[in-house]
């Protein structure tokens, strides 16, 4: 079945302890991409990635880290977490966003910073 | 700044009506598309329209880009169709970035 699988569903840690939100797609796909979901504010691009080894910062990247060493993963990486990054989190791929290719989205995870 | 608005925020329905939710965007698109957040939490992809209209089923989608707004109808509505609904722009000369309008919150009463 083809779908983006995001890991762990739910989270919580504490402020300062470093984790890492993992992202995997099985469709092959070039196009990878981070957000978080916060009440009233929609969905908020953080980090995008249009191919192995190449990523970009998206509207509020300040606070996370992503890397592309394999086509199917896109890890999210808190370094060093405070209580504003309490938000719920989401993975997506596409083929190709500009060439009517739509956007895949994982399950989300929903991370709590004590 | 970059714009994507959506309207109304909140819509309640009752079972069989249709409705109409509006997405306005403040510069030219190279890509729009709808998704449909359900109760769950799963963003599910609706459409793929950065111009012109799309049908699929009882949903239907019209951009018009030269006037920078989407519309999505919903007719003959289904308790199902309850969630939040959201358009997504990427913007022209802006490489891959997607923006996010706030959502429209649909509840569909039996």
């Amino acid at each position: 079945e083809a779908q983006v699988t995001q890991n762990p569903r739910y989270l919580i840690t504490v402020t300062g302890k470093k984790l890492t939100v993992t992202c995997s797609q099985n469709m092959n796909h070039e196009y990878m991409s981070w957000y978080r979901q916060d009440p009233g504010l929609g969905l908020r691009q953080i980090y995008y990635s249009m191919n192995v080894e190449v990523t970009d910062k998206g509207d509020v990247p300040e606070g996370y880290k992503v890397s592309r060493k394999e086509k199917r993963n896109f890890p999210l990486i808190l370094e060093s977490p405070s209580p504003n990054q309490t938000s719920l989190y989401f993975c997506a791929s596409s083929s190709d966003p500009g060439a009517n290719s739509p956007l895949h989205f994982g399950n989300g995870t929903r991370l709590t910073v004590t | 700044g970059i714009q994507v608005e959506q309207s109304p925020p909140d819509l309640i329905l009752q079972e069989g009506a249709n409705s109409t939710l509006r997405c306005n965007f403040s510069d030219s698109v190279n890509n729009l598309q709808w998704f449909h957040q359900n109760p769950w939490g799963q963003l599910i992809n609706l459409f793929y329209i950065p111009s012109g209209t799309k049908q699929n089923g009882r949903l239907s989608a019209t951009t018009v880009a030269t006037e920078r707004y989407s519309l999505l109808y919903i007719s003959s509505s289904q308790t199902t169709d309850s969630g939040v609904y959201f358009c997504a722009v990427e913007l022209a000369n802006t490489g891959n970035q997607f923006y996010f309008g706030t959502g429209t919150s649909l509840t569909v009463i039996p």
